[in-house]
């Protein structure tokens, strides 16, 4: 089946420790993201990439990083930077170009909590 | 920065009613989408309305986009249930040659069975 396949779906991390979200997608997209989410709140912008091997910071990059040496990958790693991991985070794609017809594809997320 | 900002934050209704929620968004746009969440999962496209539409139906959702109040509305009509969810609006902003979707706050809406 086509989509987009998070791992894993609960994650713990000790205060310290380095954790990375995989994005796995079928989908053929260019593009992909990573949003995190609070409860009860929206979404906020990580990272994103257009093309492989280049991606952009989005509106809270600080104490993540990201990869994108396949097209079909994009995954997340939480650094012991970020101070306030607990959240639950999405990973998106989408087809590139300036059409303006562009829907974003969204995989089941992660819930990743500090232990 | 949220581009969009979604109002009401929390909708409660009946099932039958209609539920109206509202999209506020600050800069131009190519076109506006709407989004839908359960609790716990991912979100799931409903639809899109393009810069050059000002209205838009599929199944029970209807969609208006004003661009000139920088607004868009989403309305789900004779709700059931199962539309219990956050609904999301989210436009594509573009910096410096690239573009990324921004999304608003959503709205919670709960129709009451």
């Amino acid at each position: 089946d086509g989509g987009i396949t998070q791992s894993p779906k609960y994650l713990f991390r000790k205060e310290g420790q380095n954790v990375t979200l995989s994005c796995e997608q079928n989908l053929n997209h260019d593009a992909m993201y990573w949003y995190r989410q609070d409860p009860g709140q929206g979404l906020r912008l990580i990272y994103y990439s257009q093309i492989v091997n280049d991606f952009q910071k989005g509106d809270i990059a600080e104490g993540y990083s990201v990869s994108r040496e396949k097209k079909e990958s994009f995954p997340l790693t939480v650094t012991s930077a970020q101070k306030n991991p607990t959240a639950f985070y999405l990973c998106a794609s989408s087809f590139a170009g300036t059409g303006a017809g562009n829907t974003i594809y969204f995989g089941e997320g992660s819930w990743l909590t500090v232990v | 920065s949220q581009q969009g900002e979604e109002d009401p934050q929390a909708l409660s209704i009946q099932e039958g009613e209609n539920a109206t929620m509202n999209c506020s968004y600050k800069t131009s746009i190519n076109n506006l989408q709407w989004y839908r969440q359960n609790s716990g999962r991912g979100l799931v496209h409903l639809i899109l309305i393009r810069s050059n539409e000002r209205e838009k139906h599929s199944g029970r959702l209807r969609v208006t986009l004003d661009t000139s109040k920088k607004s868009s509305s989403l309305l789900i009509t004779a709700s059931r249930a199962a539309d219990t969810a956050s609904y999301f609006c989210a436009t594509r902003a573009t910096t410096s040659g690239t573009y990324k979707y921004i999304f608003g706050t959503g709205t919670r809406l709960k129709v009451l069975a």
